[in-house]
């Protein structure tokens, strides 16, 4: 029982290539996240999909667009990747939508723009 | 515009006192609030959480107190052990799907 998986670790890119961070999970949990933590910021909600088939816009979801794949897999893409999205990226699931439920977060994504 | 501060970026104690993290917060429409812990190049891991309705729940040697008139909330940890040393993030939630961070607090246990 892995949890919460991300690929890749670091990701070093130039501004205006395109990448695909990754994340899957083997809980069967229904709902999934892509959060970015910024230095003296914490954690923001970039989007998240409250089931398969689903996805919403969270806090700070420009630049960004995702997709979830099937139950297990929920990916983050930057199409034209800016200095400003130098940030580390954690994915995160949860069973169910309910308040008391907690979320479990992936080992996170460190992406440097260039 | 920050909704909820964690204003103490750092603290230090010794082994077997008493931790406090402190934790702030604007938006009175959050009813759920949320201690999460995160070890370096680990995600964050659920620790403790509170509903509104409450003003105390405890978990061993975690205690989070909610005052709801003043808009605080507290982590407190006794006794502290080394292990426990780790940035730790106060979160609080409006809406189902919808969570806000403070900035974190890095906890240092001395032995």
């Amino acid at each position: 029982n892995a949890g919460v998986t991300q690929t890749p670790k670091f990701q070093v890119l130039k501004t205006g290539q395109s990448m695909t961070l990754q994340c899957a999970q083997d809980m069967n949990h229904n709902s999934m996240y892509w959060y970015r933590q910024d230095p003296g910021m914490g954690l923001r909600l970039i989007y998240y999909s409250a089931s398969e088939g689903t996805t919403d816009k969270g806090e700070v979801p420009n630049g960004y667009n995702v997709s979830r794949l099937n139950k297990r897999e929920f990916s983050l893409r930057l199409e034209s990747a800016a200095p400003s999205q130098t940030s580390v990226y954690f994915c995160a699931s949860r069973t169910t939508s309910g308040r008391a439920d907690t979320q479990y977060f992936g080992p996170g994504t460190r992406l440097t723009v260039l | 515009d920050q909704q909820v501060k964690q204003n103490s970026p750092s603290l230090s104690v010794q082994e077997g006192r008493i931790s406090i993290l402190n934790c702030d917060y604007t938006n009175s429409m959050f009813d759920y609030f949320l201690w999460y812990k995160k070890y370096p190049a680990e995600g964050p891991t659920f620790l403790i959480s509170i509903s509104s309705i409450k003003d105390k729940n405890e978990d061993g040697r975690f205690t989070v107190f909610l005052n709801k008139s003043a808009k605080h909330l507290s982590l407190h940890i006794v006794p502290s052990q080394p292990g426990d040393s780790a940035v730790y993030f106060c979160a609080a939630s409006p809406a189902d799907n919808d969570m806000r961070f403070g900035a974190g607090t890095r906890l240092t246990v001395k032995p």
